[in-house]
């Protein structure tokens, strides 16, 4: 496709329940990267792969949250027994590289909601 | 750690005018990019203009201009001819320049910019 897409774009879950969201970057691109956007804040860096590797996680919350890429293209974000306060938009964005002059592209984002 | 601070949480500016909005940010790199980015209600946050570090001119993008002063520490973004497209939250940021590995994005809170016909 010609930009990120990510799915799906809201997402409903109860306390407790397991949730997988999507991200699929633009072709070719090797660097994938995760934030968190809470309601009225900016996003806040989760995770990022370079082809399939995971080289920083040190964003992630919790060990609740958890991340693959495993073909170094199509990456999901997973968060077990979700809580209230994981309840936020989820950005991907994708770079061809790892570097600033490759700038990075967002997706549409995923609001998660949890009752 | 690096900080990124924009201290007007809301603006507003008349359509065709100009509106400068603000962002400090705090690092001990000597080398780095800065970013501002746009998010409109659709959620995409779209790229306006990047400054890297080591450059003194300031970055130009049609409308969009910044002012950069690497010794205070701050990076402005100046909208000229502002139209109602404009309407949107608009995010600092900062990507520390590395030696490979994650160039990840430090945002600051967001300045909701509101441009009225």
């Amino acid at each position: 496709g010609a930009g990120v897409s990510q799915s799906p774009r809201y997402k409903v879950a109860k306390r407790g329940q397991d949730v997988a969201l999507r991200c699929d970057p633009i072709s070719g691109h090797v660097s994938l990267f995760w934030y968190q956007q809470a309601l009225g804040q900016g996003p806040e860096f989760l995770t990022y792969f370079q082809n399939e590797a995971q080289l920083d996680k040190s964003g992630l919350p919790s060990d609740r949250f958890f991340a693959e890429r495993p073909e170094g293209s199509v990456s999901t974000l997973k968060i077990q027994r979700t809580q209230q306060e994981d309840s936020a938009v989820y950005l991907c964005a994708s770079s061809l590289g790892d570097r600033g002059n490759q700038p990075q592209h967002f997706g549409d984002g995923t609001r998660l909601s949890i009752l | 750690a690096q900080t990124v601070t924009q201290s007007q949480p809301e603006m507003s500016v008349q359509e065709a005018e100009t509106v400068t909005l603000s962002c400090t940010y705090d690092t001990s790199e000597s080398n780095y990019y800065l970013f501002w980015y746009k998010q409109p209600p659709s959620r995409q946050m779209i790229l306006v203009i990047r400054q890297e570090a080591y450059k003194q001119q300031n970055a130009t993008e049609n409308r969009f201009s910044v002012n950069f002063q690497k010794a205070a520490k701050s990076f402005s973004l100046k909208i000229s001819d502002s139209q109602l497209g404009d309407t949107a939250m608009y995010f600092c940021a900062f990507m520390k320049h590395g030696q490979g590995g994650s160039e990840k994005l430090v945002f600051g809170k967001g300045t909701k910019l509101t441009v009225n016909p």
